[in-house]
C-alpha cells in the first residue's frame, strides 16, 4: 500500500518568506508527528496530532511554525517569517494509533536563503 | 529526561565481516527502543523494536539487537555486512512521560561496509 508522502520534496526560500509542507498519512493512521532534522543530528520532535487535534506542541521552536490537521488526514505545517536557521529536512510520520510503530515519509528539505 | 546515545559517529566493516552499532539508553521506567535506518534522500525505514520479552530482537534485512538492562545498551548487530548495508543508523527511544509517544532520537552513525 502507498506510505506516508510529503510535498514538496525539495523547498527553497528566502529568509522572510512564508512556507508550507504537506504530509499525506497512511490511510486511517490517526496519529501524526512532525519532527525536524538538521544537518548532521537526529531527527526532533516538533509536534503530535490525534485525529485533527494537536495533542503536544511541546517541540515547536517558536511561534512562527504552527501546524494544521483540519480533516484528521492530511497535514500542513507552516513556517512565517522563514530565517536560515530553519534550514533543515522536515519529516512527517504516521501511526494507527499512538502506541503504533511510526512509519515516516521522505521528508521535505527547506533550505532558506 | 530520557535519551539516547550513539557514541560513535562512523563505523567502517568490511564486507562479509559482522558489525555492531552501538547505543546507550537513559530512561525512567522500561524502555521501549527501536533502531532506523536511513538511506540517501529517502525516509527512515523501520528496523526493529524492543518492547518486552526476549533480550535478542530480531529484524528487517537480517539485523538483530540485543537489549541489556544491567549495561543500558541496544546494540544493533548483524552477523554478516553486505555493501548495501551502508547508510545512517539511528537508535530511539519512545517517550512514556506524556501522552504522546513520540521518538527521542539518537544523532545517527554512519555504516560504511567496504568491497
Amino acid at each position: 500500500g502507498a506510505g506516508v508522502s510529503q510535498t514538496p520534496s525539495n523547498k527553497v526560500t528566502e529568509k522572510g518568506k512564508y512556507v508550507e509542507l504537506r504530509c499525506d498519512p497512511i490511510s486511517g493512521h490517526t496519529a501524526l508527528y512532525w519532527y525536524r532534522q538538521s544537518l548532521g543530528q537526529g531527527p526532533e520532535f516538533l509536534i503530535y496530532f490525534q485525529g485533527t487535534g494537536a495533542a503536544d506542541d511541546s517541540g515547536l521552536p517558536n511561534d512562527r511554525f504552527f501546524a494544521v490537521r483540519p480533516e484528521g488526514s492530511v497535514s500542513t505545517l507552516k513556517i512565517q517569517r522563514t530565517e536560515r536557521g530553519d534550514s533543515a529536512v522536515y519529516l512527517c510520520a504516521s501511526s494507527p494509533d499512538r502506541r503504533g510503530e511510526q512509519y515516516f515519509g521522505p521528508g521535505t528539505r527547506l533550505t532558506v536563503t | 529526561a530520557q535519551s539516547v546515545a550513539q557514541p560513535e559517529d562512523q563505523v567502517n566493516v568490511a564486507e562479509g565481516n559482522p558489525l555492531t552499532v552501538k547505543c546507550t539508553y537513559s530512561v525512567s521506567g522500561n524502555p521501549y527502543l527501536f533502531w532506523y535506518v536511513q538511506y540517501p534522500n529517502r525516509g527512515l525505514q523501520f528496523l526493529l523494536k524492543y518492547i518486552t520479552g526476549d533480550n535478542l530482537v530480531k529484524g528487517s534485512y537480517g539485523f538483530e539487537a540485543e537489549f541489556n538492562k544491567s549495561q543500558t545498551s541496544f546494540h544493533l548487530k548483524k552477523p554478516s555486512a553486505l555493501v548495501s548495508d551502508s547508510a545512517l543508523y539511528f537508535c530511539a527511544v519512545r517517550d512514556r512521560g506524556g501522552a504522546t509517544n513520540k521518538l527521542i532520537f539518537g544523532t545517527g552513525t554512519l555504516l560504511a561496509v567496504q568491497p
